[in-house]
């Protein structure tokens, strides 16, 4: 089992629209939690990290369900722009590594 | 400015070739690491260096022998290249990450041919 599981999608959103994307680990140890995004060809780049009270940084919104090992990212308002790979990150209390899922890819047409 | 560069952008390289990529950041963070992106998007890490020290090898085959001549440079040397060596490898650092993860290079993309 991975230890960081994501839907791969892709995920075909018209313009304006909101959607969701979940993500479950398996670690209990699990510490620290980001969703990255990676554009074709690119390198990653942190959107937000998670927090346990629920973060929200405008369109976006992520929360956290530390019970049940679950993460999820809500993008409202869902722009061109937004398309992209979104990676579901964890990092464990034992070592400073970052743990990726493979990404739920979005695409946002017009 | 970049804050982490690495070089070259691409390398395509025959079998059995040695080679080496650099990665340099300016960012003053004091962990560095190498990343592998395969064919199948998955992105894993390979290892990390804090302030020159090794901390993380993440059982790579010993063929890859990172380097890190100070804190703001790791360089990864790959020996005697196999076809399944192909793949983006990413440089990353980190300093207070708890908070503000890692910022990552645009990425070497190897083919070995």
């Amino acid at each position: 089992r991975k230890e960081v599981e994501q839907d791969p999608g892709p995920f075909n959103v018209p313009e304006g629209a909101t959607v969701a994307f979940n993500c479950t680990y398996s670690n209990s140890a699990s510490q620290s939690f980001f969703w990255y995004r990676q554009d074709c060809r690119k390198e990653p780049k942190l959107l937000m990290s998670v927090y346990s009270s629920g973060n929200e940084d405008g369109r976006f919104t992520a929360q956290l369900n530390r019970a049940s090992q679950y993460i999820s990212l809500l993008i409202r308002d869902s722009k061109l722009s937004d398309s992209a790979t979104y990676l579901c990150v964890v990092k464990l209390t034992t070592a400073d590594k970052l743990i990726f899922g493979t990404g739920t890819r979005l695409q946002v047409f017009p | 400015d970049t804050a982490v560069s690495q070089t070259p952008k691409y390398l395509v390289t025959q079998m059995g070739n040695d080679k080496s990529i650099k990665c340099e950041q300016n960012l003053g963070h004091d962990t560095m690491y190498w990343y592998k992106q395969d064919s199948k998007k998955f992105l894993k890490i390979m290892f990390s260096y804090n302030n020159k020290e090794l901390i993380i090898n993440e059982t790579v085959p010993n063929r890859f022998s990172p380097k890190s001549p100070d804190k703001a440079h790791l360089n990864l040397h790959i020996n005697s290249l196999e076809l399944g060596d192909s793949a983006v490898y990413f440089c990353a650092s980190s300093q207070d990450f708890r908070d503000h993860g890692y910022t990552f290079g645009s990425g070497t993309r190897l083919t070995v041919v």
